[in-house]
């Protein structure tokens, strides 16, 4: 069965880097998109981006000049950055798996809630 | 505001039919992206129900379907039970955004 686990600090100060990690329960990491999204509280589900095998990354536009998503295999593990955070950050973030082919989210983590304030 | 446009709530009575509308672009689901569905139970972590405009993954019941005409897409939820109680959420490939989800569709059993 396949198992998505985030962890990271759940509060963050203004202006300063989100960073949350990944672990994941399977077998290998080739194959899918590892992938990030967020949800504030009482709102609707907003895609950060994704990472694929090889490194490369994919990120929501609204929010790419602040993020890095980054992959490491061996450790079965994939991380979020969000540099320069305001309280319009705050939310519970996802991790989630993310089909090639037809880019369902098939398995998501349980979610982690980040709040950002001083 | 969504790309993805939905419905904010629908409700009915146990037992009856319900729909979830799912409005696109000719960038999604106007270009014959799939389109995938989410249950969010309260407190939950979303689930995926729909896959591909119209199959279900292992274990939903077959009282959940899709469909897709043209840039829209559909839920439908028969047989409506309490513990459908949940917010639903579309989702589809876009071309200038990977994920793009719907707004939400809270469904309210009366």
């Amino acid at each position: 069965q396949v198992q998505l686990q985030e962890s990271g600090p759940g509060l963050v100060k203004p202006s300063e880097t989100l960073s949350l990690t990944c672990t994941v329960s399977v077998d290998s990491m080739r194959s899918y998109y590892w992938s990030w999204i967020r949800q504030p509280p009482g709102k609707g589900l907003e895609w950060i981006g994704y990472v694929y095998n090889s490194g490369g990354t994919r990120t929501n536009p609204s929010l790419k000049s602040r993020v890095t998503i980054s992959l490491d295999t061996s450790k079965k593990q994939f991380s979020l950055k969000l540099s320069s955070v305001s309280a319009a950050d705050t939310a519970v973030y996802y991790c989630a798996r993310l089909r090639r082919g037809d880019y369902a989210f098939d398995y998501w983590g349980q979610g982690v809630l980040v709040t950002v304030s001083a | 505001q969504s790309v993805l446009t939905q419905p904010p709530s629908v409700s009915g009575a146990p037992g009856q039919r319900v729909t979830i509308s799912c409005t696109g672009s000719s960038s999604n689901i106007g270009a014959g992206y799939d389109v995938h569905w989410y249950q969010q139970l309260p407190g939950a972590a979303p689930k995926l129900l729909i896959y591909g405009d119209n199959n279900r993954p292992s274990g939903v019941p077959d009282r959940f379907s899709g469909s897709k005409s043209g840039t829209s897409a559909s839920l439908a939820i028969t047989g409506l039970q309490a513990d459908d109680e949940a917010d639903y959420y579309c989702q589809c490939y876009d071309s200038t955004l990977s994920g793009l989800f719907g707004g939400g569709t809270k469904v309210t059993v009366l």
